[in-house]
């Protein structure tokens, strides 16, 4: 079975620039989740989705960040404009139920000049 | 809010040796799990528990939710060099809350 699938693997871009990551969750999964990774803080939850619907975008670090989920097979993460400070490895997550262990995706690591 | 403390931030160990690393938090949670990451992927889920004195087994690797509901470890025995990578707790004090994520076992294994 197909995991949690995020593009791109690799962002380099410079500051200022709009990014777009993607992600497709697992079919039949009905939660979805963005995660901030960094060597400083962990793994950050920045929003997460049940049924398409934002529940909780409450570690969206401001208004700088947007994430949408238009259907069931797909997400993204907006980050504009960006800054060196947003570097960081952006994981995708999906789950069946909001009670369900998550799998997560291999992650987009964002480098931001 | 919540808080999850995992111990060792890191660990060199001989190939062959037992490893144990463990989580506490600073409220009771309702499930406790496990997972690792190896570089350059995503997490990968080991071990789910969600009773309170649970254990349960996954290969080499055993892991226990405390009878406190507070804390949970993991122990891997006999390491090898696929063993290798971060190990992450993560936990939750009830049904749809979102996860709450420790700060990750750095495992490195000596051949």
């Amino acid at each position: 079975d197909a995991g949690v699938i995020q593009s791109p693997r690799h962002e380099v871009t410079e500051m200022g620039q709009e990014v777009t990551l993607r992600c497709k969750p697992i079919s039949g999964h009905n939660s979805l989740f963005w995660y901030r990774q960094t060597m400083m803080r962990g793994l950050e939850l920045l929003i997460y989705f049940n049924n398409n619907v934002p529940i909780d975008d409450s570690g969206m670090p401001e208004d700088r960040f947007s994430a949408k989920m238009p259907n069931a097979s797909f997400s993204t993460l907006k980050i504009q404009p960006s800054e060196p400070r947003d570097s960081a490895v952006y994981f995708c997550a999906s789950s069946r139920t909001g009670s369900q262990p998550q799998h997560f995706g291999d992650g987009t690591r964002l480098s931001i000049l | 809010g919540q808080q999850l403390n995992q111990s060792p931030q890191s660990m060199f160990i001989q190939e062959g040796e037992d490893v144990s690393m463990n989580c506490t938090s600073s409220s009771i949670f309702n499930t406790w799990l496990w997972y690792k990451q190896d570089p350059g992927e995503g997490p990968v889920l080991l071990i789910a528990l969600y009773k309170a004195g649970e254990l349960t087994s996954n290969g080499r690797l055993t892991a226990q939710f405390g009878i406190t509901r507070k804390d949970s470890f993991l122990n891997i025995s006999a390491s090898i060099p696929s063993d290798v990578g971060i190990y992450f707790c993560a936990g939750r004090n009830s049904g749809n809350t979102p996860l709450v994520f420790g700060k990750g076992t750095r495992l490195s294994v000596i051949a």
